[in-house]
């Protein structure tokens, strides 16, 4: 079965530090992969999703980059954190071609302060 | 629009007894997901419903597509304390998923 992974669970950050959340999917090859924000536990924003290795596609202007280093390796990052990036940000992932069905991981909680 | 408008936004109700939430668009949609997030974790797949006017039931809840495609509901029969958390729904669009705001359901015991 597949199973998704993301740490870490918690994270409180200083402002204008570095950032690297990671997500890791196992038991599946060449998923699309999704970095979404949630704001207050309200409706997710997406912010960055992936078809393939390499192949990142950006959803809003912001902060924050991604990247996708192996199949299953999906990375969120930032060179300075702003305020504004406090939130709860989850990793998705779906089968390859389908875009509708999505599995989350159990997101990381992250406090600028 | 491509927007999903989920009602009410919150709900708090004693354990046992009925209730219904509703998500609706001004657009068709050619599916629509619900997910149930518990507080701290990440939201967990209920259901797909792809054809106007189905039904699906898992357990106690009951999806229901609009015939129009363009809104669905959720029934909860005699809800329970576990059913706390927040009910989201989500469509396709521009080959994305396309959240609604959510409803925060509260079932005291």
């Amino acid at each position: 079965s597949q199973t998704i992974h993301q740490w870490p669970a918690t994270l409180v950050q200083p402002v204008g530090s570095p950032l690297s959340l990671e997500c890791t999917v196992e038991g599946t090859s060449n998923p699309n992969l999704y970095w979404y924000r949630q704001a207050a536990g309200r409706g997710l924003q997406l912010l960055f999703y992936s078809v393939g290795i390499g192949q990142i596609s950006s959803e809003v202007p912001q902060n924050l980059s991604a990247s996708r280093p192996q199949d299953r390796q999906f990375i969120l990052s930032s060179k300075k954190l702003l305020l504004s990036d406090s939130g709860f940000y989850l990793c998705a992932w779906s089968v390859s071609g389908n875009r509708e069905t999505q599995y989350f991981g159990p997101g990381t909680r992250l406090l600028v302060l | 629009t491509q927007l999903l408008e989920q009602s009410p936004q919150f709900l708090s109700i004693q354990e046992g007894e009925n209730l219904t939430v509703y998500c609706n668009s001004s657009s068709v949609f050619s599916s629509l997901q619900w997910y149930r997030q518990e507080p701290g974790e990440g939201p967990v797949l209920l259901v797909t419903v792809v054809t106007g006017g189905e039904v699906k039931k898992l357990k106690r809840l009951t999806f229901q597509f609009g015939d129009a495609r363009k809104d669905s509901s959720l029934h909860i029969t005699a809800a329970q304390p576990g059913d706390t958390g927040l009910y989201l729904c989500a469509r396709a669009g521009g080959g994305k998923l396309i959240f609604g705001q959510g409803t925060e359901l509260s079932v005291k015991p």
